[in-house]
């Protein structure tokens, strides 16, 4: 069984102050982890992925996340908020041992509101 | 190349009619996926396809139907319209990776 949770509803950051939005997961095997962002009135956009490897995966507009197995935790990451930056975001995870479908959980989303 | 696409990008039905959402995909994926997103709820999977001629259920099934006739093309129907279909529609196709969505459907029901 897979599952996925982002603790927070909304996150908000001035411009121009690194951001973090949270998500944990929970696998029976090994996960393979997503962020995606969505804007207003927008299909949801790859932002990137943790699969193997480095523990700190670098993706599209500057963010960054970070995989860490004991927290089971995968949270994303930016140095420096835009305004720009302000949208939905998602984490998905899908198990290694979930068999063919390549179905991901998605979390409920994170709002994020950067303030000028 | 212009990825996943949908048709129609809006739509208002009344309780009781029928329709047919299409997703289009053109990256060659064997697998395709409807979700729909209400507030509060994030995603959920209606169907899913694991390939050409395959479908399944996902996690709220009920009232859509779905074919993959073709491999590049998913089709959702709603047999019988009820407003508690209103909702907005995103399809997406993945290789064993990452998910690429549509643009979506935002769908009304009255």
């Amino acid at each position: 069984a897979q599952s996925v949770a982002q603790p927070e509803d909304q996150v908000n950051v001035a411009e121009g102050n690194p951001l973090t939005v949270k998500c944990t997961y929970s696998v029976s095997g090994n996960p393979y982890l997503f962020w995606y962002v969505q804007y207003p009135n927008r299909g949801l956009q790859f932002l990137l992925k943790y699969i193997t490897g480095d523990n700190l995966v670098k993706g599209s507009y500057g963010f960054e996340a970070e995989f860490n197995k004991s927290q089971t935790s995968f949270h994303l990451k930016k140095p420096s908020a835009l305004v720009s930056d302000s949208a939905l975001y998602f984490c998905a995870v899908r198990d290694d041992a979930s068999g063919g479908s390549y179905i991901p959980t998605f979390g409920r989303g994170t709002s994020l509101i950067v303030h000028p | 190349n212009a990825g996943v696409t949908q048709t129609p990008k809006f739509r208002v039905l009344k309780t009781g009619q029928s329709m047919t959402l299409l997703c289009a995909q053109d990256m060659n994926h064997e697998y395709m996926y409807w979700y729909r997103q209400d507030p509060g709820m994030g995603l959920r999977l209606i169907h899913y396809s694991v390939g050409e001629g395959t479908t399944a259920k996902g996690e709220v099934p009920d009232g859509y139907n779905v074919s993959r006739l073709k491999k590049q093309n998913f089709l959702l129907g709603l047999e019988s319209a009820a407003p508690s279909q209103t909702s907005v529609y995103f399809c997406a196709s993945n290789n064993r990776g990452e998910q690429y969505f549509g643009p979506g459907t935002r769908l009304t029901v009255t």
